[in-house]
């Protein structure tokens, strides 16, 4: 049974261009949380998807950061006109629900980390 | 003030010796977490607890919900344990998790 998977591991790009990070969940798994762990700083919660709804985005950035998690396919966080204070390690992890399953248990991906030059 | 104060920030430690990492919080939780982060970035989560003590190897996490505090324990440390530990809650309302800073633990051979 593979783990949270993410790609890319290593994104670079210059400022203004866009970021795009995938985030695929254990499998069975229909919850995706995202994070974001700043240079020297700890990981903060951005946003919390259930299949093709977005359901808690209080951590995320009101402009140019969007996440989607369609029925079909990863989780995609986008961010928009990145600038160099993007830069930083995205952490996706999953969960299989509420249901049935302890509420809190989540499984990390490895992260994706993103350098703006 | 953070929601999750954890102590200390940084820890040096010869191997073989007893560590302890302390996490205080202050919301309500539905899970008090403990996770493992290497250099290179990779996250495991190392405990999951809501009451009472778990015990992983030579690993031990403890929660005292009344005073509203955690503290991870490591027994006979070895090089390798190395990391940094990071405690997290999850709260009632919700199912995402709010992260302490972390301590950075060196244990030295």
């Amino acid at each position: 049974n593979a783990g949270v998977m993410q790609n890319p591991r290593h994104l670079v790009r210059r400022r203004g261009q866009e970021a795009r990070l995938r985030c695929s969940p254990m499998k069975g798994h229909s919850h995706v949380y995202w994070y974001r762990q700043l240079p020297e700083e700890g990981l903060k919660f951005m946003v919390y998807l259930q299949k093709e709804n977005i359901i808690d985005e209080s951590g995320m950035p009101k402009e140019r950061f969007s996440a989607e998690f369609p029925k079909e396919g990863p989780s995609i966080l986008r961010i928009q006109q990145v600038v160099r204070g993007d830069s930083a390690a995205y952490f996706c992890a999953s969960s299989p629900g509420l249901a049935g399953v302890m509420v809190g248990e989540q499984y990390f991906g490895p992260g994706t980390r993103l350098t703006v030059t | 003030k953070n929601e999750v104060e954890q102590s200390p920030q940084n820890l040096t430690a010869q191997e073989g010796e007893f560590i302890t990492i302390n996490c205080s919080y202050s919301v309500g939780i539905s899970a008090l977490h403990w996770l493992q982060q290497h250099p290179g970035g990779g996250i495991v989560s190392l405990f999951m607890l809501s009451s009472g003590k778990k015990k992983h190897g030579r690993l031990i996490a403890t929660i005292n919900i009344q005073e509203k505090h955690s503290s991870l324990h490591i027994t006979a440390s070895h090089p390798r344990d190395s990391a940094v530990y990071i405690c997290a809650v999850s709260s009632y309302n919700n199912n995402d998790m709010r992260f302490g800073a972390g301590t950075r633990l060196t244990v030295k051979p």
